[in-house]
């Protein structure tokens, strides 16, 4: 597709249960970012990848999130027992840079609501 | 460490008024990356500017004009004679020299009144 795409959009779940977010990057984009967005504040840094290899983790809060992607291309942030603290949206943007100071390209997020 | 603060957290004006949204950022880095995203009411961010730390010529893109001072840290954005459609939140945000990942600041809110 011509921009960063992810799915789903929205989310509804319950307390406890396991949530998978799918983003799909322009393509040839070797760097994507997954960032969270609680309700009026800036997106906040989850975690890196430059190709297939997570490069920077340091974002994700705590061991219930993790994120894969498996062939540099499509990724998917898990996130297991999940917390009403969890409830925000989850935006996914790619680049073409390999360090960081390019332009993000951002897709319009997962609205993840935990009740 | 890298920080970006927005102090004005919501700015309402008129229509074809000028305003400026301010940005302050901190980093030991002497080489760094300074950016402005524009995110509305759809909620998808669209990138607005970079500007690296060795450029502090400002610049201007249409109605939008930015001013980057490295002696004050600041990296603001003014809009002139504003209109309905710059309504959004407007994200200032950093890269700096040794870090990959882009740090926003909290936003700040945009009306325009028709």
């Amino acid at each position: 597709g011509a921009g960063v795409s992810q799915t789903p959009s929205n989310k509804v779940t319950e307390k406890g249960k396991y949530v998978e977010l799918r983003c799909d990057p322009i393509s040839g984009h070797t760097a994507l970012y997954w960032y969270r967005q609680s309700l009026g504040q800036g997106p906040e840094f989850l975690i890196y990848f430059q190709g297939t290899g997570a490069a920077d983790d340091s974002g994700l809060p705590n061991d219930r999130f993790f994120a894969v992607r498996p062939e540099g291309s499509v990724s998917t942030l898990k996130i297991q027992r999940t917390e009403r603290g969890d409830s925000a949206v989850y935006l996914c943007a790619s680049s073409l840079g390999r360090d960081g100071t390019g332009e993000l390209f951002f897709g319009e997020g997962s609205r993840l609501t935990v009740l | 460490a890298q920080k970006v603060t927005q102090a004005q957290t919501e700015i309402s004006v008129v229509e074809k008024e000028d305003v400026t949204l301010d940005c302050v950022y901190e980093t030991r880095d002497t080489t760094y990356y300074l950016f402005w995203y524009k995110q509305p009411p759809s909620g998808e961010l669209v990138f607005l500017i970079r500007r690296n730390s060795f450029d502090e010529q400002n610049e201007i893109s249409g109605r939008y004009s930015w001013n980057f001072q490295k002696s004050t840290s600041s990296f603001n954005f003014t809009i002139t004679a504003s209109q309905v459609v710059d309504s959004a939140v407007y994200f200032c945000a950093l890269n700096s020299g040794g870090y990959q990942k882009v740090t926003f600041g909290t936003g700040t809110k945009l009306q325009v009144i028709p």
